[in-house]
């Protein structure tokens, strides 16, 4: 059971738009900061959001964060089928002292 | 191009100790700037933060497994490691080592992550 609550899987066509809802609670996300990361298979995970909206040097602007609350959202438009994986969101909890992640959201372009 | 490569046993015996090193290519790990962690990613608890460490040695335990942790860092060798005493199945995961662009902890974030490496308990 994962601290922060993400929906298993989402879907779309490409060239659409969709998001990854990510819901906390007051002693992480409503006082820290949300950082996004893409999770192939076998591969490295990869940084897409830090700082609940900010792209790292690579990212395109496709892809957005937002925070409002308890809650962060990850939007991404245009969807390429290189958008496939899994999604996860994080947040420092200051209640736990330690790192709490969603439990991922797999997207598939259909 | 910033590489982190996990590499140790796959398969531990419970009650043993898992021993995992992070060596780093691309960047030197003396960096005043960036921190470098461990992260594992279990069927049963998704992902985990499991500590980090800074060059000058100082470090920074998930309070979950801080009585059973170890992590150190050896900048002659580019390379910080990890050792988790007293296994059992429930330490089965893939291990990530990272890079932390931000401080160790609240405000950070894991930047660059190694491919990971699975790590079995067993007998």
């Amino acid at each position: 059971q994962s601290v922060l609550t993400q929906p298993p899987s989402v879907s779309g066509t490409p060239g659409q738009r969709v998001a990854i809802s990510c819901s906390g609670s007051s002693s992480n996300i409503g006082s820290n900061i949300v950082n996004w990361y893409h999770h192939l298979p076998g591969a490295a995970p990869k940084l897409l959001i830090y700082t609940n909206n900010q792209r790292p040097s690579g990212v395109p602007d496709r892809i957005s964060g937002s925070k409002s609350g308890t809650s962060a959202s990850l939007a991404i438009s245009g969807l390429q089928s290189g958008d496939e994986g899994q999604y996860y969101c994080a947040s420092w909890d200051d209640r736990l002292s330690d790192w709490v992640f969603g439990g991922g959201t797999k997207l598939t372009v259909l | 191009q910033l590489q982190l490569q996990e590499s140790g046993p796959g398969l531990v015996k419970p009650s043993e100790t898992l021993s995992l090193t992070c060596t780093v290519s691309g960047d030197s790990i003396s960096s005043s700037r960036y921190y470098w962690g461990w992260i594992r990613q279990s069927p049963g608890r998704g992902l985990q933060w499991i500590g980090t460490v800074f060059y000058t040695g100082r470090t920074y335990y998930s309070p979950s497994l801080k009585s059973r942790l170890t992590i150190s860092i050896d900048t002659s060798k580019n390379q910080f490691s990890l050792k988790l005493s007293s296994v059992t199945a429930a330490d089965t995961a893939i291990y990530y080592c990272a890079r932390l662009d931000g401080g160790p902890t609240v405000q950070t974030r894991f930047d660059y992550w190694g491919q990971g490496t699975l790590v079995t308990v067993s007998s």
